[in-house]
């Protein structure tokens, strides 16, 4: 079955960078586009960003265009997401997750949550 | 990319229906035939329950439906269950590769 595994929490500084991992395992890796969800605490779910298995091309939401870059390693499977000039409210839950059709999301990972200091 | 619009709240009875709007624009939700819906039960993953405005994903119970009228979608659980508590979420293909989402509806099961 489709899993998607996270790398672990991080605790950051305002100002540091921070990678986050998803592997995935389970379907055909480059049959399906992946995203990147998040979830600020208390707070509802923003898309931030998706890319393009086939060819890794990427779009990003506005807000993050600055600040984040996904990419992904085809051998291993694996997606990543580095976001840049990290500052207390992006402290969130991450989540990859892999496209379905019309643009949804049938399968998430576990989440992982990036805590920004001041 | 601004937010689609949700109500914060909803609740019904067992056994009632209720409807969660979301509201969009003609560039988003009344434009492309893209809206899904996710539950998300306190401290877990989200769960799609309805993608292409009116379509289940297999395992989804047919309690769960969705319909589209303009710029507003809309969720309908049918004959709630104390089950169906839980955060419910909508979201849109927005054009030029990006997907907005909803802020999000708490729904309580009275």
């Amino acid at each position: 079955q489709v899993q998607l595994v996270q790398s672990g929490a991080e605790l950051k500084k305002a100002g540091a960078s921070v990678k986050v991992s998803c592997k995935t395992s389970g379907y055909t890796f480059t049959d399906y586009d992946m995203y990147w969800v998040r979830q600020a605490p208390g707070q509802g779910l923003e898309w931030v960003g998706r890319i393009t298995v086939k060819d890794g091309g990427t779009n990003y939401a506005q807000k993050f265009q600055d600040r984040v870059t996904m990419t992904m390693d085809t051998p291993t499977r694996t997606l990543y997401i580095e976001m840049t000039s990290l500052r207390p409210d992006d402290t969130a839950v991450y989540y990859c997750a892999k496209s379905w059709g019309w643009w949804s999301f049938d399968s998430w990972g576990q989440g992982t949550l990036v805590t920004v200091s001041p | 990319q601004s937010a689609l619009t949700q109500p914060p709240s909803a609740s019904g009875s067992p056994g009632q229906s209720v409807v969660i709007s979301c509201t969009g624009t003609s560039s988003d939700v009344g434009y492309y035939n893209s809206v899904s819906w996710y539950q998300q039960h306190s401290g877990k993953v989200p769960k799609l329950i309805i993608y292409g405005i009116t379509k289940r994903p297999s395992g989804v119970p047919d309690r769960f439906s969705g319909s589209r009228s303009g710029n507003e979608a809309s969720l309908t659980v049918s004959g709630l269950q104390a089950e169906d508590e839980a955060d419910y979420y909508c979201s849109s293909y927005a054009g030029s590769n990006t997907v907005v989402f909803g802020g999000g509806t708490k729904l309580t099961v009275l």
